[in-house]
């Protein structure tokens, strides 16, 4: 298996709604990280795991709140967002050992993402 | 701080046409250096790699040389298809930290290069 699974497909949410994004890989990566998206730009680093714990907070509002379970899952609880929150929410992992710089990251298809 | 600078997009081509989409990049160390591409409405799909100087990373026609002494990537296709207009990133990956006894490197895009053949 060497897909990055991302569920759901499309999330349509209000402002006052608590929902969560999944993501799911069993390609044995230790590493997994959470990007927003904006359309037609580059993806924005939000979250990174390393081991199961939180490494990288890059600045994400409280709205945005991580989870890994374990190894496989990684999760994105959000509550109370914004319409400008509205992106593709991309997942992805990677391997993590000494050797890791030289393999990119596999991303999964993404989450589209709309704050009514 | 590690950058990575892309020709400024959108790019329009003729189908067979030869493509050329300019990347440099700054940083220190050695980095690995990648090629992502992001068909509508999808992720993104690593294209191609590089992870040391001089080395060529080719797939699906296109191909991309570690250039370090002009610090460059620059992707090529000698003969483009309307199947391949997409978003182009170029990105590298370095060293950052340690976590758990081993390291990672964080991954640095460039602002991607919009590309569309047309019949």
């Amino acid at each position: 298996d060497t897909e990055v699974t991302q569920t759901p497909k499309h999330l349509v949410m209000g402002m006052t709604n608590k929902k969560s994004l999944k993501c799911e890989q069993h390609m044995g990566h230790r590493a997994m990280y959470w990007y927003k998206q904006k359309a037609k730009k580059p993806p924005e680093l939000m979250f990174v795991y390393s081991y199961e714990k939180l490494s990288i907070n890059e600045s994400v509002p409280s709205r945005f709140s991580p989870e890994c379970p374990n190894s496989s899952l990684l999760n994105l609880h959000l509550h109370a967002l914004q319409p400008e929150d509205s992106a593709l929410y991309l997942c992805a992992s990677s391997q993590e050992s000494v050797q890791a710089i030289n393999y990119g990251y596999t991303f999964g298809s993404g989450t589209r993402l709309t704050v009514v | 701080g590690n950058s990575v600078t892309q020709m400024e997009g959108p790019v329009t081509l003729s189908e067979e046409a030869f493509l050329t989409i300019n990347c440099t990049y700054t940083a220190t160390g050695y980095p690995s250096l990648f090629w992502y591409v992001q068909y509508p409405g999808e992720g993104l799909q690593l294209l191609l790699k590089a992870t040391k100087a001089d080395d060529k990373g080719s797939n699906k026609g296109f191909e991309a040389t570690y250039r370090k002494e002009t610090t460059s990537f620059h992707l090529e296709k000698g003969s483009v298809q309307v199947s391949d207009s997409a978003v182009y990133f170029c990105a590298l990956r370095s060293k950052l930290g340690s976590a758990g006894g081993t390291s990672y490197g964080k991954l640095t895009f460039g602002q991607g290069t919009i590309l569309t053949v047309h019949p």
